[in-house]
């Protein structure tokens, strides 16, 4: 079974420090993925990775960064935490090509106060 | 750009009866895929259907099955024979042949009920 390991499941930060959400999957695949996932928004794209070391912003990047320096870990930076950045952040991976499954991991609640 | 549609932000069932959660997408593309992910309630998001737009027949998977109408650009999932399990927030989904990424609508949370 294909599995997206997210390793923290609930955060709570302060307003201004910096917050690292933490993405591990384990079957080779090309593409990572973070999104946010907020009330009547549905899930909206930060940040896209099709490979290691390579990056696409998504429809939401301002206020996010992202670092790949392996292909099975895919990081979600925030540089200075905001209160209007508590969300869920779900991460996910998939092969290379739009006929693969897109898999999710359990999600990150982060509350930023 | 695409986009998705939900317009059913809530919805419930009785065990045993049917249910069609509604989605309708806009796009210029002639080749895409269209997916209905299901998310628990604190469990991660799966794949419960995808549709493959060049594909006249509609998709089935087991008690899920879609109506696909591509010139209506509607998507629906249709769920049989209810169960308690199926209670998740619902996610229809867009993917254009020439990406890897999705364009998700905004849900629809079904409730089963006993």
């Amino acid at each position: 079974d294909v599995k997206v390991t997210q390793s923290s499941r609930y955060l709570v930060k302060r307003t201004g420090e910096k917050v690292f959400l933490e993405c591990v999957q384990d079957m080779d695949h090309e593409n990572m993925f973070w999104y946010r996932q907020d009330p009547g928004l549905g899930l909206r794209l930060i940040y896209f990775s099709y490979d290691v070391k390579m990056k696409e912003k998504g429809d939401i990047p301002e206020g996010y960064s992202v670092s790949r320096e392996k292909k099975e870990r895919f990081s979600l930076i925030l540089e200075s935490a905001s209160t209007n950045q508590t969300s869920m952040y779900l991460c996910a991976s998939s092969l290379r090509g739009a006929a693969n499954t897109i898999y999710f991991g359990e999600g990150s609640w982060l509350t930023v106060v | 750009a695409q986009t998705v549609t939900q317009s059913q932000p809530e919805m419930s069932v009785q065990e045993a009866e049917t249910v069609t959660l509604s989605c309708t997408y806009d796009t210029s593309e002639n080749n895409y895929y269209l997916f209905w992910y299901k998310q628990p309630p604190s469990r991660q998001m799966i794949l419960v259907i995808r549709q493959e737009a060049y594909k006249q027949q509609n998709a089935t998977e087991n008690r899920f099955s879609v109506n696909f109408q591509k010139a209506a650009k509607s998507f629906s999932l249709k769920i049989s024979d209810s169960q308690l399990g199926d209670t998740a927030m619902y996610f229809c989904a867009f993917m254009a042949s020439n990406t890897d990424k999705l364009i998700f609508g905004t849900g629809t949370r079904l409730q089963v009920f006993p």
